[in-house]
């Protein structure tokens, strides 16, 4: 099946440093990605929706210029979590679409745990 | 806007015991609706769907009915294994919107 993989799994940052995340689709093409957002005991909360060659369009309430998404191929989208704070720190999941003419499944990356000091 | 309500965990059952995860939803129009499991470590998993009312979407002997009048799509599985430990998602898809909506995740701990 498809499959994406998250780098890195985990990463501790000080505060006003950067940080980025890549997100990549392993073994199919995907024009579509999305970045996601999860608390403890928190549902997922779509934060973006990145189309290769094209800006972000963001969720409402999600700074972009604070969280920079990037989706220079078909198979790699990245996050930057630019001037970090501990407030910042939470788990970000990743997935990627299907291409138009498929099923338009979302496949999930395992996650990237973020942690602000 | 879209929403789902699941029930919250955690649940702790004992191996071949039956496994109810309720899930309820609100949405505009006729949304498809899934569940998916993130086991331990790893990324979310699509564990079964139903894009329409009266559906019956069924894998690895989980099973889920789209019922459209009580706005539901509770989990069942029969006998419930070790392997079945994991973090379960109800979600929804809203027409038009390919954005999925996440409840707020059960967890399941299944022991021998």
């Amino acid at each position: 099946g498809a499959v994406v993989s998250q780098h890195p799994s985990w990463v501790i940052c000080k505060s006003g440093t950067s940080v980025k995340i890549e997100c990549r689709s392993l073994d199919f093409q995907a024009t579509t990605m999305f970045w996601y957002r999860q608390f403890p005991k928190q549902s997922l909360m779509l934060m973006a929706t990145s189309n290769e060659g094209s800006k972000a369009t963001y969720e409402q309430g999600v700074e972009k210029d604070k969280f920079l998404i990037n989706h220079a191929s078909l198979t790699l989208s990245t996050l930057t979590v630019t001037s970090a704070h501990p407030e910042d720190s939470s788990f970000y999941i990743c997935s990627a679409r299907d291409p138009p003419g498929s099923s338009y499944e979302q496949y999930f990356g395992p996650g990237t745990r973020l942690t602000v000091t | 806007g879209n929403s789902v309500t699941q029930m919250e965990g955690p649940v702790t059952l004992s191996e071949e015991a039956f496994l109810t995860i309720n899930c309820t939803y609100t949405a505009t129009g006729y949304p498809s609706l899934f569940w998916y499991v993130q086991y331990p470590g790893e990324g979310l998993q699509l564990l079964l769907k139903a894009t329409k009312a009266d559906d019956k979407g069924s894998n690895k002997g989980f099973e889920a009915t789209y019922r459209k009048e009580t706005t539901s799509f509770h989990l069942e599985k029969g006998s419930v294994q070790v392997s079945d430990s994991a973090v379960y998602f109800c979600a929804l898809k809203g027409g038009s919107n390919y954005k999925l909506t996440f409840g707020k995740g059960t967890l399941l701990t299944v022991n021998p």
